[in-house]
């Protein structure tokens, strides 16, 4: 069975930082992109931030660049998130998500929530 | 960077036939079509289709998407309970180097 199993968030204060993980099975992870899209509470869909299959073709959103850092460890079959610098504006559900031409397979998501 | 286009709320009865569209421009939905997926409350979203009308395997029939020019629309037809969702497109955006998405649209089955 394919799945997505993401942890790491929690709470977490204005400025500081967090680092997300998102372990994968049932399919060949080496093969797929993979992104990071969020949800903040009681809003839409945004996306994160993207990386090719061998670890290049790395994109983000403007929101995010330059303080996230997407990477993945393919002898573990594992996509990371490390956010620094956060804002009350990052608080928000975290999914991963792999790509096989559009989001095909999604995990249940982790909290991240950024507050003093 | 700016998103698809889509409306925040459609009703239709039971049984009905309920189209949702999502404009974009010639460098996301106009280029390479657009993705939609649903999600209901408290759950993470599930893909429903993809590029023109290419549906993932477990996805019913009742699903169809479509695209003109540079907006892609989803119908849904005999609409079920089950189909009260939020649902979303999303497309890769050529010029941004971006997924971009839509607001989403709340579906109501009365």
């Amino acid at each position: 069975e394919v799945q997505l199993l993401e942890s790491g968030g929690e709470l977490v204060q204005p400025g500081g930082s967090l680092r997300l993980s998102c372990a994968a099975s049932g399919f060949t992870f080496s093969s797929n992109a993979m992104h990071w899209v969020r949800q903040a509470p009681g809003k839409g869909l945004e996306w994160v931030s993207v990386i090719g299959g061998r670890g290049g073709g790395i994109y983000y959103a403007d929101s995010v660049k330059g303080r996230f850092t997407i990477s993945r460890d393919n002898s573990k079959n594992t996509l990371f998130l490390q956010m620094n610098s956060l804002r009350a504006e990052d608080t928000a559900v975290y999914y991963c998500a792999k790509e096989k031409d559009a989001f095909d397979i999604w995990g249940q998501g982790t909290m991240v929530t950024v507050s003093s | 960077q700016a998103g698809l286009t889509q409306p925040p709320s459609v009703s239709k009865g039971l049984r009905q036939t309920a189209t949702l569209t999502c404009t974009g421009n010639s460098n996301n939905v106009g280029n390479q079509g657009a993705a939609w997926l649903q999600q209901h409350q408290g759950h993470a979203p599930k893909l429903l289709s993809y590029r023109k009308n290419n549906r993932p395997s477990g996805i019913s029939e009742r699903f169809s998407a479509a695209r003109s020019g540079n907006t892609a629309s989803l119908t849904i037809t005999g609409l079920q309970p089950e189909d009260e969702a939020d649902y979303y497109c999303s497309a890769w955006d050529s010029s941004l180097s971006a997924w971009v998405f839509g607001g989403g649209t709340k579906l109501t089955v009365l």
